[in-house]
């Protein structure tokens, strides 16, 4: 299995901003793509598919870019309730079951 | 909302234990994994499962590990011989048809090895 790399922070934001991260893949065959919000010893929730044409879901908004090879997250307005950690997860194509995880950012969301 | 459930939420057990989890996927999904998180590590896949067999493991999925689908809802993750280094959180998915569906996770099992 190749590489999912995060960058795995800790992002301090306060309450209220923007906060974008992104998330790079190495395997150029990668089919499908996720973002999901894994809490303290909890397991991973799916937060979003990633679609080549970029899809949105309230304030949350994800990016697939297939030629630099990366997937990106962005926050608009973000809460206390948003503080967790978030992992990218992808399937690798070619016949892969599974879905390789990055090591996840860790995003703290100050008052 | 349906989900993955799981059995037990914490499983202590002494080295060189068989330990059994145990997953309910979710009812009309026909592809079952699991996978496990180290303690300050990733989420790495170990197993799926298609249509009654394994359909992809990864290295870590070794000749220590099983699983099988006992009946019609239950989806089990044997380790035959437990060591120290299988402490882990060991979480359940399910997916509904194609593998590069969305996978949905169950809230884990613990297990401790001492």
């Amino acid at each position: 299995r190749k590489e999912v790399e995060q960058d795995p922070g800790p992002f301090n934001v306060p309450e209220g901003a923007t906060v974008a991260f992104n998330c790079t893949y190495s395997n150029s065959a990668s089919q499908s793509f996720f973002w999901y919000r894994q809490d303290c010893r909890k397991e991973p929730k799916l937060l979003m598919s990633v679609y080549s044409s970029g899809n949105e879901d309230g304030r949350f908004t994800a990016q697939l870019n297939r030629a630099s090879q990366y997937i990106s997250l962005l926050i608009r307005d973000s809460k206390l309730s948003d503080s967790a950690t978030y992992l990218c997860a992808v399937n690798e194509g070619g016949g892969a079951d599974g879905l390789t995880f990055g090591k996840g950012t860790h995003l703290i969301i100050q008052p | 909302e349906p989900e993955v459930t799981q059995t037990p939420s914490h499983q202590v057990t002494q080295m060189g234990q068989e330990v059994i989890l145990r997953c309910v996927p979710i009812s009309n999904h026909l592809y079952f994994y699991w996978y496990r998180q180290i303690l300050g590590q990733k989420v790495e896949f170990l197993v799926s499962f298609y249509n009654n067999e394994i359909s992809e493991k990864s290295e870590i999925f070794d000749d220590q590990f099983s699983v099988e689908r006992p009946d019609g809802s239950n989806f089990t993750l044997k380790i035959r011989s437990t060591k120290l280094e299988d402490s882990a959180m060991y979480f359940c998915a399910s997916s509904e048809e194609r593998r590069t569906d969305t996978q949905y996770f169950g809230p884990g099992t613990r297990l401790t090895v001492l």
